[in-house]
């Protein structure tokens, strides 16, 4: 089993929809999560740091994290064509180094 | 935006061929990573350094040698290319827990 699995995509969906992703995790002594948006032919970029279980907003987009069940994910409110990229989740302990999910896919339709 | 460079942004060699991949960053970052990336797939992460003179392997074996010679300079070598080399290489350095990715090198080894 992988350490970090993430919803494979891809996902398709019209201008203005709301956008779950979501990543589930095995190693429980992850304590710090993170997501990264990575547009075509470009490297990633931190687009959300979490390290507690709960939500945290950052305009159109909110990060959640349910430590009990293993489970994070990102809300996209409003989605829009420029939203289109590929998501990856990552997490780290507080010693190791950064585990990254293989990402999803989105695609936000004018 | 990071101040992080990689040359060339494309790469097409023969089998056998010697390859050097450049990376650069011009935020004195001391920490220093290279990843592989494959389609779908999640970045792997083949070395990384924590400052000058310092190197490890990562988590993916792989055949590619670096050197950190230089804080702002983290070059990536491959002595003998080979097809199963062909993938997005992707140079990245940190502070805290936040890493700044590289627009990538994308290798196709013929």
């Amino acid at each position: 089993q992988k350490e970090v699995e993430q919803d494979p995509g891809p996902l398709s969906v019209p201008e203005g929809a709301i956008v779950s992703l979501n990543c589930t995790y095995s190693n429980s002594a992850f304590q710090y999560f993170m997501w990264y948006r990575q547009y075509s032919r470009k490297g990633p970029e931190l687009l959300m740091y979490t390290y507690s279980s709960g939500n945290k907003e950052d305009g159109r987009f909110t990060a959640q994290v349910d430590k009990s069940s293993k489970y994070i994910s990102l809300f996209i409110r409003d989605s829009q064509p420029s939203d289109s990229a590929t998501y990856l989740c990552a997490m780290k302990t507080s010693y190791d180094k950064v585990i990254f999910g293989p990402g999803t896919s989105l695609s936000v339709i004018p | 935006e990071a101040d992080i460079y990689q040359t060339p942004r494309y790469l097409v060699i023969g089998t056998g061929k010697k390859i050097t991949l450049e990376c650069s960053q011009t935020m004195g970052h001391d920490k220093m990573y290279w990843y592989q990336q494959d389609p779908g797939m999640e970045l792997h992460l083949i070395h990384y350094s924590y400052g000058v003179n310092s190197t490890e392997k990562g988590d993916l074996s792989s055949e590619s040698t670096v050197s950190r010679i230089r804080t702002e300079h983290f070059p990536l070598t491959l002595e003998s290319a080979r097809p199963s080399h062909t993938s997005q290489y992707l140079c990245a350095s940190s502070v805290g827990d936040t890493q700044y990715f590289g627009p990538g090198t994308r290798l196709t080894v013929l």
